[in-house]
């Protein structure tokens, strides 16, 4: 079955440290995207990708990085610089076409140790 | 910035009672989709609004679009304890990048018997 993978569902980060959030998708989709939710909130776009080698800040860029070298494939990592990382981290992946709706994943879990 | 504003942010109803859901958007638009979140999981797609005066229906639910107003619906129909979770609408500017959706806060939905 197509689909979008994340891993690990719970991951904790220590001060100082980056971690890598994976996200890889089997659905020939062009586009991905990378969420950050807050209790309460909406979903806010941290980066998204339209091509390989390719990508775009969102919002909340700030303390986070991405890298595109695979269609499939679009880790995000959690920098030392984002102070507040305690939050549900949301991939989602799509066509190139404004009929298509955003597939997500099952996410990640981020806290703080 | 894409302004999306949700209305109610929460709302808490009697089986079998009718209710609508509000998602005002602040530019131009004629691209608009709907996604259910339950608590802790991902999101999952409901409809997807291409159109003015587009109408989708699934079961109890039902949704429009008013590019004019810059509105769209979600009612509910004789509700039932299945349909509690989050509900978010997310609009596609039509200056933005090709894919990129804003999202609202989302509408938390609990139905009581």
């Amino acid at each position: 079955d197509g689909g979008i993978t994340q891993s690990p569902k719970y991951l904790f980060r220590k001060e100082g440290q980056n971690v890598t959030l994976s996200c890889e998708q089997n659905l020939n989709h062009d586009a991905m995207y990378w969420y950050r939710q807050d209790p309460g909130q909406g979903l806010r776009l941290i980066y998204y990708s339209q091509i390989v080698n390719d990508f775009q800040k969102g919002d909340i860029a700030e303390g986070y990085s991405v890298s595109r070298e695979k269609k499939e494939s679009f880790p995000l990592t959690v920098t030392s610089a984002q102070k507040n990382p305690t939050a549900f981290y949301l991939c989602a992946s799509s066509l190139l076409d404004r009929s298509a709706s955003q597939h997500f994943g099952d996410g990640t879990r981020l806290s703080i140790l | 910035e894409l302004k999306v504003e949700q209305n109610p942010l929460f709302l808490s109803m009697q089986e079998g009672k009718n209710y609508t859901i509000y998602c005002n958007y602040s530019t131009t638009s004629d691209r608009l989709y709907w996604y259910r979140q339950d608590p802790g999981k991902s999101l999952e797609s409901l409809f997807v609004l291409l159109s003015n005066g587009a109408v989708k229906q699934e079961g109890r639910l039902m949704a429009s679009l008013d590019t004019k107003a810059r509105l769209s619906t979600l009612h509910i129909t004789a509700a039932v304890h299945d349909l509690s979770a989050t509900y978010f609408c997310a609009v596609d500017s039509r200056g933005s990048t090709l894919g990129r959706l804003y999202f609202g806060r989302g509408t938390q939905l609990t139905v009581w018997p």
